[in-house]
């Protein structure tokens, strides 16, 4: 079936260094979708992208969407602790399939 | 205020003790999904509703049981728990499977079976 991998699994970072997740999956996606999970909270949504090569910025946060639709990336740019959390990105295909997620640790 | 409410949020039982968590949505939303989180796998899909009555297995459902009776209720059901099944759940939903649209994430049950 489908599979959806991210990596890193975990990343630790300076306050203020850039941080980027990666999402992979073996198949075309329709589209893929962004979550945010903080410690000890539930996924919250953060983005869609649904077409190829496709980019969007949320203030600090720029996420893509591959020319094949195949692979995205979530890049944060000069990080803060209020970024701490996990990552996920899900491929939209019914079901929606989750990648394993990256968390993020930052370092004050 | 729109939103996913799932009960117990948390509950500790023993092996072979049947129990539900109960997942509701307040916002007319046609897909409903479980879901559980372990350490280091991630959100794997249990079960999910494309609508009433209509229900089909994600990646891990053994063990699991769903209803779907009315729109806004998806009930999960372990018959017979077992510690593997200790687990957080979330129960997520979603206007439409199919198409743009995000899933909102009930606050989850943290499950310990002894």
């Amino acid at each position: 079936g489908q599979q959806v991998m991210q990596i890193p699994q975990y990343q630790h970072v300076q306050e203020g260094e850039d941080f980027t997740t990666y999402c992979n999956s073996s198949t075309t996606l329709s589209n893929i979708q962004w979550y945010k999970q903080r410690p000890g909270g539930h996924p919250v949504f953060l983005i869609q992208l649904v077409k190829s090569g496709e980019v969007k910025k949320q203030k600090r946060l720029t996420f893509q969407f591959g020319e094949a639709k195949k692979n995205s990336s979530l890049h944060i740019t000069a990080t803060q602790t209020t970024d701490v959390g996990t990552y996920f990105c899900a491929g939209r295909n019914t079901p929606l399939v989750f990648g394993k997620g990256t968390r993020l640790s930052v370092i004050a | 205020e729109a939103q996913v409410t799932q009960n117990p949020r948390y509950l500790i039982t023993v092996t072979g003790k049947k129990l539900t968590v109960t997942c509701s949505q307040n916002m007319n939303h046609e897909y409903m999904s479980w879901y559980r989180q372990d350490p280091g796998l991630g959100l794997r899909q249990i079960y999910y509703s494309m609508n009433v009555e209509v229900t089909d297995k994600g990646d891990v459902p053994e063990g699991y049981k769903v209803s779907r009776k009315e729109k806004r209720n998806f009930p999960l059901i372990l018959e017979s728990p077992s510690p593997n099944q200790t687990s957080l759940y979330f129960c997520a939903s979603s206007l439409q499977a199919s198409g743009s649209y995000e899933q909102y994430f009930g606050p989850g049950t943290r499950l310990t079976v002894t």
